[in-house]
């Protein structure tokens, strides 16, 4: 079974800090995604990364930054937290050929006060 | 005009109701449509997989897709209290890095 892990369930965290959420997965997946959901706008795409070190930007990748220095580990990091960042954030991975299917984590439900 | 447009509901039927939901989008280059089932307080998981125009059943479950109307469907027979979750569709161009579309999703309840 594909298993994608998140580092925390739940967070709290303020304003200006700079935060950190973590992804692992363990099926050797070239592609891995970072979204946020929000209620009535459903996921939206942050950023994606094909392969070590790669990067792209997703459609709402401002205010965000990613980091890939392992093939298993895909990292989220928001620079100086705000309000407006409070969401539910989904990692998910896949395979590198189109059409395959993306697994995703528990998610990571951030509040940033 | 949103690329993937999908009624957020919420949805509520009675047990046993036969469930309809839908998706619609406007990009012809896609070609390949899941339907997601996320629980609350979970991450989605895949439901059902398609990558061509017609039907795909899977016990209660068919995913339909018509490309020539950009349309896709996915109903649910016989609905269970268990099937209560939020139902996203999912669209995918060929090529593209295995990036999905995802529509706003779907909130279903199903009352005993």
């Amino acid at each position: 079974d594909v298993k994608v892990t998140q580092s925390s369930r739940y967070l709290v965290k303020r304003t200006g800090e700079k935060v950190f959420l973590e992804c692992v997965q363990d099926m050797d997946h070239e592609n891995m995604f970072w979204y946020r959901q929000d209620p009535g706008l459903g996921l939206r795409l942050i950023y994606f990364s094909y392969d070590v070190k790669m990067k792209e930007k997703g459609d709402i990748p401002e205010g965000y930054s990613v980091s890939r220095e392992k093939k298993e580990r895909f990292s989220l990091i928001l620079e100086s937290a705000s309000t407006n960042q409070t969401s539910m954030y989904l990692c998910a991975s896949s395979g590198r050929e189109t059409g395959e299917t993306q697994y995703f984590g528990p998610g990571t439900r951030l509040l940033v006060l | 005009q949103k690329e993937v447009e999908q009624d957020p509901g919420p949805l509520s039927v009675p047990e046993g109701a036969i469930v309809s939901l839908n998706c619609t989008y406007s990009n012809s280059a896609f070609q390949y449509f899941m339907w997601y089932r996320q629980y609350s307080r979970k991450g989605p998981e895949l439901l059902m997989y398609t990558y061509s125009s017609g039907n795909k059943e899977d016990g209660r479950f068919t995913a339909q897709v018509d490309k020539s109307s950009k349309y896709i469907s996915l109903f649910i027979r016989d609905s269970q209290p268990s099937d209560s979750a939020t139902y996203l569709c999912a669209l995918q161009i060929y090529n593209q890095g295995g990036k999905l579309i995802f529509g706003q999703g779907t909130e279903l309840s199903v009352k005993p």
